[in-house]
């Protein structure tokens, strides 16, 4: 596809309740980043992958939180045991890796716990 | 550990006018970069302008520049010739150049543009 992509682009879920939120970076696009974002906040960093290892996940919150990227493209975010305070705008970004990258940011998953 | 803040919440303009929002950061790495980003209510952030901290230049994008001022730890957006797409939040980011390519956000400024 021509940008990042992010699925679904909203999630209501429960209380205690598991979800995936799914990211589709640009293609050949070796760096994928995860964000959260809350409401009237910038970006918060959790997770970057360079290829399928994660580079830097020291944003990560706790350990409900996980991510993953098998085959160095598509990448999923998981969360445990939802909370309301994970209630949130999630952002994947994806770029070339190199020094010199420039991210492209996907639409975001705005997910809900109730 | 890097920080990045922006003091304006919001700004407001007037349409052909000029605006500069601020961001000011702080590091004790010398090599870096800086951006701008761009997020108008449809949620989809862009790339506005990029500097590198080894560069002097201020980088500059048609309508759009910066004030970089290393020693200050200073990186001003100047918007010129605003026009009404410009309204949206700007948010200012720091990434290393060594180690992680961890990005790290201010909290945004807001920028209305008057008709």
């Amino acid at each position: 596809g021509a940008g990042v992509s992010q699925t679904p682009s909203n999630k209501v879920t429960e209380k205690g309740k598991y979800v995936e939120l799914r990211c589709d970076p640009i293609s050949g696009h070796t760096a994928l980043y995860w964000y959260r974002q809350s409401l009237g906040q910038g970006p918060e960093f959790l997770i970057y992958f360079q290829g399928t290892g994660a580079a830097d996940d020291s944003g990560l919150p706790n350990d409900r939180f996980f991510a993953v990227r098998p085959e160095g493209s598509v990448s999923t975010l998981k969360i445990q045991r939802t909370e309301r305070g994970d209630s949130a705008v999630y952002l994947c970004a994806s770029s070339d890796g190199l020094a010199t990258d420039t991210q492209y940011f996907g639409p975001g998953t705005r997910l809900t716990v109730l | 550990a890097q920080t990045v803040t922006q003091s304006q919440p919001e700004m407001s303009v007037q349409e052909a006018e000029t605006v500069t929002l601020s961001c000011t950061y702080d590091t004790s790495e010398s090599d870096y970069y800086l951006f701008w980003y761009k997020q108008p209510p449809s949620r989809q952030m862009i790339l506005v302008i990029r500097q590198e901290a080894y560069k002097q230049q201020n980088a500059t994008e048609n309508r759009f520049s910066v004030n970089f001022q290393k020693a200050a730890k200073s990186f001003s957006l100047k918007i010129s010739d605003s026009q009404l797409g410009d309204a949206a939040m700007y948010f200012c980011a720091y990434r290393s150049d060594s180690g992680t390519y961890k990005y790290i956000f201010g909290t945004g400024t807001r920028l209305k543009v008057l008709a």
